[in-house]
């Protein structure tokens, strides 16, 4: 059983750039949650698919988007890069009615 | 949810009991405790839950109090891996967002 993978580990991007980080969940997982940690603070949920649609969004602006896939791996696409983007970026996936998320490794974007 | 309240540091003597404390005095009757580390540069790990009884498994211990207003996840015996940012987290369910507060950062010293 494979866990939870993310790619890329690292990326640099400038200001006003997009980007899209990918996720895959855990064989089996059907729903995917993305989350933001800024540097020396907890993660905060940005969104969550299941079965391909969007259910739940935290308090973050349109220019974060997501989809999820057949396979239930997952996007993050962010549009018009800010500053104050730089963060890890977490991906977890669970059962819908599961009891806990399991995250990966995470991509830390840097923005310039 | 309800808000949890920890420590924001402790320290520990490799091989001894690591006892971390999290408040959450307004838990309502459906939610759970959940207990979830983070070490550095790593994903969140989950570690247990618990509704109102003792809960065990390979990891740690979680004790609820009897009037679930407080718990406190035990590592038997912590070793420096165990070195992290744990964060208590009272929820419906274990697919509900996580809402992460600052934790409780653990030091395991030999």
């Amino acid at each position: 059983e494979t866990g939870v993978t993310q790619s890329p580990t690292h990326l640099i991007k400038t200001r006003g750039q997009q980007v899209t980080l990918r996720c895959s969940s855990q064989s089996g997982h059907n729903t995917v949650s993305w989350y933001q940690q800024a540097l020396g603070q907890g993660p905060q949920f940005i969104f969550q698919y299941y079965r391909e649609e969007e259910n739940g969004r935290g308090n973050f602006p349109p220019r974060f988007s997501g989809l999820q896939f057949p396979n239930y791996s997952s996007e993050l696409n962010v549009n018009a890069l800010e500053l104050d983007d730089s963060a890890l970026y977490l991906c977890a996936s669970s059962f819908f009615t599961g009891s806990e998320q399991y995250f990966g490794p995470g991509t830390r974007l840097t923005v310039t | 949810d309800a808000k949890t309240t920890q420590p924001p540091s402790m320290d520990c003597a490799e091989g001894r009991a690591a006892n971390l404390p999290c408040n959450h005095s307004t838990i309502s009757g459906n939610e759970y405790v959940y207990w979830y580390r983070q070490i550095h540069s790593q994903g969140p790990q989950y570690i247990i839950h618990g509704l109102k009884n003792n809960e065990t498994n390979e990891m740690a211990s979680l004790i609820i109090t009897e009037d679930r207003k407080s718990s406190t996840l035990i590592l038997p015996h912590a070793t420096l891996r165990d070195t992290a940012v744990y964060y208590c987290i009272a929820l419906n369910s274990g697919n509900t967002p996580l809402v992460f507060g600052k934790g409780t950062r653990l030091s395991v010293i030999a």
